[in-house]
């Protein structure tokens, strides 16, 4: 398998525009976790699926912030509309059963001047 | 809610010496802990876990240790090398539950 793919990599926009970032989980892992990173705070959990179903999203900063899951092999984390403090790393991880291992993507840089 | 201590924030240690990274938990329910590596331009990355039920794990030059009574947890790397060098994480997971909290992270370097 090739992990949890992130895509894009690298993302520059101007405050105030949409952004949507996207997962594809390993296959065949029913959990799905999105995770901002920044220096300040650390990881921090913003929310988790299981099954795609959303289950604990209460690591969203703020309305501005959403994430779907349409299907196993796909998820969006959408900011609308982007602030410089959303400037992080972002990263979305996948596991099988809830207690297992986690496997993190290699992250998208997000950049909101 | 869970809270995760972890120190040092920095490490500097010669190459062939022994470096260690401590973490403290506060919910006693926690019953999961896991140890990630981090290279630069990368996701984190699991190197070694501990359960509850143990107090001490090892695989190859990495070892683990958990204190339950005090709620701390230990990462322990031997005979450092040059690719050691990397941002570490401790996190917390506490039973029944399926998210992860973090500490705030390692920066070890490896002098040659």
């Amino acid at each position: 398998d090739a992990g949890v793919i992130q895509s894009p990599r690298h993302e520059v926009t101007e405050m105030g525009q949409e952004v949507t970032l996207r997962c594809k989980p390993i296959s065949g892992h029913d959990y799905l976790f999105w995770y901002r990173q920044t220096m300040m705070r650390g990881l921090e959990l913003l929310i988790y699926f299981n099954n795609n179903v959303p289950i604990d999203d209460s690591g969203m900063p703020e309305d501005r912030f959403s994430a779907k899951m349409p299907n196993a092999s796909f998820s969006t984390l959408k900011i609308q509309p982007s602030e410089p403090r959303d400037s992080a790393v972002y990263f979305c991880a996948s596991s099988l059963g809830g207690m297992g291992e986690a496997f993190f993507g290699q992250g998208t840089r997000l950049t909101v001047v | 809610g869970e809270n995760v201590e972890q120190h040092p924030s920095t490490l500097s240690v010669q190459e062939g010496d022994s470096a260690v990274i401590k973490c403290t938990y506060s919910d006693s329910a926690s019953n999961y802990f896991p140890w990630y590596k981090q290279e630069l331009g990368k996701g984190p990355q699991l190197i070694i876990d501990i359960r509850s039920n143990v107090g001490e794990k090892k695989d190859q030059r990495i070892a683990v240790t958990l204190n339950k009574t005090a709620k701390h947890f230990s990462l322990h790397i031997t005979e450092t090398q040059p690719e050691d060098s990397a941002v570490y994480f401790c996190a917390a997971r506490i039973q029944g539950a399926q998210k992860l909290v973090f500490g705030q992270g390692t920066r070890l370097t490896i002098n040659p």
